[in-house]
């Protein structure tokens, strides 16, 4: 099966600009997530779709990141408008249905990393 | 709040040698915890994981783990280190369906 695939690999943007990030879950997978480590630091939890509902986005920095799911495929990730602090790798992930305390692990994608000039 | 710390930031072993990577958790109940590796430019792949079976936990390429709760730690070990061994190893813990990283573990591997 193919796996989490990510685009665009790198994008490197101007301070103010606008980037959209897009994450292709492995086919079936109704859990959706995406994180993201900035630089020297863990990688945090940006939030987690079920099909196509945001079940936690307690981990988004702030209103100028946006996340969708529009029918329960893949999810888009927009920064508008980007700030340096953004820089960083985006990381998005699924998993299989199986609730809260499933054990289906989570398979990654390659990353995004997105560089904020 | 459930966490994990890797007590190491870089590990240099050399080939054929022993590996160790050291991770604490602190956690309110039993805990599920993962060792995921990542390689230059890939993602990150999963290498094994504890969810309160056999302590003892085998993972790919030759890696395991253990699950020590009297220690709360969950090292990873390999016998003998291979060059294609050097990546960004990464203790996590899960709460539902959330995972917390550690902040992650250098290793090279010299030749």
């Amino acid at each position: 099966e193919a796996g989490v695939t990510q685009f665009p690999s790198h994008s490197v943007i101007e301070k103010g600009q606008t980037v959209t990030l897009r994450c292709d879950p492995i086919s079936g997978h109704d859990n959706l997530y995406w994180y993201r480590r900035v630089m020297g630091k863990e990688i945090k939890f940006l939030l987690h779709f079920v099909k196509e509902s945001k079940q936690d986005e307690s981990g988004m920095p702030n209103n100028r990141f946006l996340a969708e799911r529009t029918g329960g495929t893949y999810s888009t990730l927009k920064v508008q408008p980007a700030e340096l602090e953004d820089s960083g790798v985006y990381f998005c992930a699924s998993s299989r249905t199986g609730g809260a305390q499933s054990n289906s692990p989570l398979h990654f994608g390659n990353g995004t990393r997105l560089t904020v000039t | 709040a459930q966490s994990v710390t890797q007590l190491d930031s870089h590990v240099s072993v050399s080939e054929g040698t022993p590996v160790l990577l050291r991770c604490n958790y602190s956690s309110s109940y039993s805990p599920s915890l993962f060792w995921y590796v990542q390689h230059p430019n890939k993602g990150l792949q999963l290498l094994l994981k504890y969810t309160s079976a056999a302590t003892l936990v085998k993972g790919i390429n030759g890696f395991e783990a253990e699950f020590k709760k009297s220690e709360t730690s969950f090292h990873l070990t390999k016998p003998s280190a291979h060059m294609s061994d050097a990546a960004e190893y990464f203790c996590v813990v899960r709460s539902n369906y959330k995972l917390s990283f550690g902040a992650g573990t250098t290793v090279t591997v010299r030749a």
